[in-house]
């Protein structure tokens, strides 16, 4: 499975400040992509990125992608409040088509 | 457009008894998938489809069972509830990219 692994586990920061995820996957991934989840709500799509891709921006979001690590990192600059939230990654596509797993997330907390 | 839609939204259940989860999406998505996810934990792959007609396993398929006979439908059977399947489930559909777009949860009790 192309199973994700988020770290940290919990990640609590102020306002204003930066917050920085990782994750891990096993098998070879057509694409990598991250998620968040407000309490108790489904998963949103926030960005995906190719596997024949580095680096890719959207709004406050930052997102690497590292092949011969299997690792990806999510950055979030300038944290609100309303980021506090679980994110996830998912390795998608490559040898096992359509099994898309999650890791257990990173639970954000951004103090006001 | 609705996206992705899923009843019922609570569900008691007592051990031993059966029931369907519906879930439906009107973004002609070939790609739909099954998790739970249980407290404190991530979500958990049941079973998912490819395309009508097209079914698979996921990690945790055990106890539950899936059809995919239209495009629009993925329902969800749990064959003979156990307290170990008290969860969250989400439905979703996914795109060509395989992006996922989540239905709003069921929330099932067995007792």
């Amino acid at each position: 499975s192309q199973q994700g692994e988020e770290d940290p586990q919990a990640l609590s920061i102020q306002e204003g400040e930066n917050a920085t995820m990782n994750c891990s996957y096993k098998t070879s991934i057509n694409n990598l992509q991250w998620y968040r989840q407000n309490s108790g709500r489904g998963l949103v799509h926030l960005i995906l990125i190719r596997s024949n891709e580095r680096e890719k921006h959207s709004g406050r979001l930052r997102v690497t992608l590292d092949t011969s690590k299997k690792s990806s990192s999510l950055l979030i600059t300038a944290s609100r409040a309303a980021d506090t939230a679980s994110y996830f990654c998912a390795g998608a596509g490559g040898t096992s088509y359509g099994k898309l797993t999650f890791g257990q997330g990173t639970i954000l907390t951004v103090h006001p | 457009n609705a996206g992705v839609t899923q009843t019922p939204k609570f569900q008691v259940l007592k051990t031993g008894q059966s029931m369907t989860l519906q879930c439906a999406q009107d973004m002609n998505h070939e790609y739909m998938s099954w998790y739970r996810q249980d407290p404190g934990m991530g979500l958990r792959l049941i079973h998912y489809s490819v395309g009508a007609g097209i079914t698979d396993q996921g990690e945790v398929p055990n106890g539950y069972n899936v059809s995919r006979s239209t495009t629009e439908d993925f329902p969800l059977r749990l064959l003979s509830a156990a307290p170990s399947q008290t969860s969250v489930y989400f439905c979703a559909s996914g795109d060509r990219w395989l992006r996922q777009y989540f239905g709003p949860g069921t929330r099932l009790t067995v007792t």
